[in-house]
């Protein structure tokens, strides 16, 4: 089975920084997916990790250890539009592909 | 193309009736997928195809009942549901590769109520 852990809410300020953190422990790994969704959309795609360590991809960045069943989502220069739910999900390579509690991020200005 | 395709959007329904949800790609994907959201929560699996075989049942009910014609489509037939089946129905679909899942795909969506 899987155990997939993260911050039911967090709150933060236009411009700011946040992490938003994932754990989990699976039976079999081949990397970590994080998703965006907004309210009332689907979830679209933010980053997968296969190796450790940061992986920067603009305003977002995404950290991996694997040793530690551990990740998480960077969130730089915040804007109100980030407000949202993200998703972490561990790929355990069978596209049996199960989503984390989430997260609802609220950028307040 | 990189849509996935549902409809109908939104659908409501009785207990007794029984109705599809239907979901399109034309991106060569050969997984496909259906999730349940309740709101506030997170997508839940329910069903993956792979190459049009079944490959993952997460132990829906028999009311659900899945079926994939060829590679770009995937329905859901839907029969004798309950009012706690109300949820946002999401398809997916990926590239399935040995080396992993790859990058899931969303369509918009089916808001179903069931009355």
């Amino acid at each position: 089975g899987q155990n997939i852990d993260q911050p039911t809410e967090m709150t933060a300020t236009e411009g700011a920084i946040v992490q938003i953190n994932c754990t989990y422990q699976t039976s079999g790994f081949n990397g970590l997916f994080w998703y965006q969704q907004h309210a009332g959309e689907a979830p679209t795609f933010l980053s997968y990790n296969v190796l450790d360590g940061l992986e920067e991809k603009g305003r977002f960045s995404s950290f991996l250890s694997r040793s530690k069943g551990y990740s998480y989502l960077l969130l730089k220069e915040l804007q109100m539009k980030d407000s949202a739910s993200y998703l972490c999900a561990p790929d355990t390579g069978f596209q049996k592909l199960v989503f984390g509690t989430g997260t609802r991020l609220l950028v307040s200005p | 193309d990189t849509e996935v395709t549902q409809t109908p959007k939104h659908l409501v329904m009785g207990m007794t009736n029984k109705k599809s949800l239907k979901c399109e790609q034309h991106m060569g994907h050969r997984a496909m997928y259906w999730y349940k959201q309740k709101a506030k929560k997170p997508p839940e699996l329910m069903f993956v195809y792979s190459y049009e075989k079944l490959s993952i049942n997460e132990s829906v009910p028999s009311r659900f009942s899945p079926e994939c014609p060829n590679s770009s489509l995937l329905n859901l037939h839907l029969h004798a549901l309950q009012p706690e089946d109300s949820a946002l129905y999401l398809c997916a679909s990926s590239q399935a590769t040995s080396g992993g899942t790859g990058e899931l795909f969303f369509g918009e969506g089916s808001r179903l109520t069931v009355l």
